[in-house]
């Protein structure tokens, strides 16, 4: 069963500390992405990476980075968090082999404080 | 750059009658369209795609979308509505290589008795 996985569901966090979301997925696709959903704004993409270690910037890649060791794990990282990053992140994979279709995980609820 | 807009917000339909929710691309190019549905605290999930050949595709649970290049449109439809319709539903569009996927804001379909 193809399935994304996303680590934690909620979280809350005081501005200036450190977030670790993680994301895995159990289907061996290729490139993943982090998007963040925010009301009336839809989904914005931050980053994108096509392999281990091989990441590229999204629109708005300020304020995060990625980490991609094992091509079933992507992590999300925000050094010093802000309140402006409260939001809804999702973690996606693609699948090139059913045209390019993304599956998602179930969203990490951040709330910086 | 590729981008989406879906012009409503919110669409309100009662149980049984017909549905149309909007999608507008730009893209210079041959795009490539999704639409996906996020249903409440899940993640999105695809309902169907096009590629270049048929205009009108079929999706999951009755909905169907019908591409037209002379309007730069890729608009959802189902015949009748059903209340399990109730979710959010995005418009996407990427390029042939699908690395790049961006997504609308997203139209929020209630429905009524």
């Amino acid at each position: 069963d193809m399935k994304v996985t996303q680590m934690p569901r909620y979280l809350i966090k005081r501005m200036g500390e450190n977030v670790l979301l993680e994301c895995g997925q159990d289907m061996s696709h290729e490139t993943m992405y982090w998007y963040r959903q925010d009301p009336g704004l839809g989904l914005q993409l931050i980053y994108i990476s096509y392999d281990v270690d091989s990441n590229s910037e999204g629109d708005i890649p300020k304020g995060y980075r990625v980490s991609r060791k094992k091509r079933e794990h992507f992590s999300l990282i925000l050094d010093s968090a802000k309140t402006n990053q409260t939001s809804v992140y999702f973690c996606a994979s693609r699948n090139r082999e059913t045209g390019n279709t993304l599956y998602f995980g179930e969203g990490s609820r951040l709330i910086v404080v | 750059a590729q981008s989406v807009t879906q012009p409503d917000a919110r669409v309100t339909v009662s149980e049984g009658a017909s549905l149309q929710l909007r999608c507008k691309y730009s893209y210079f190019g041959t795009p490539y369209l999704f639409w996906y549905v996020q249903y409440p605290r899940q993640g999105l999930q695809l309902l169907l795609k096009y590629y270049p050949g048929d205009p009108v595709v079929q999706g999951v649970n009755g909905f169907e979308a019908e591409f037209s290049k002379s309007n730069s449109s890729f608009h959802l439809r189902k015949a009748s509505v059903h209340w399990s319709d109730w979710a959010v539903y995005f418009c996407a569009v990427t390029s042939n290589s699908g690395t790049y996927q961006r997504f609308g804001t997203g139209t929020k379909l209630q429905v009524v008795p």
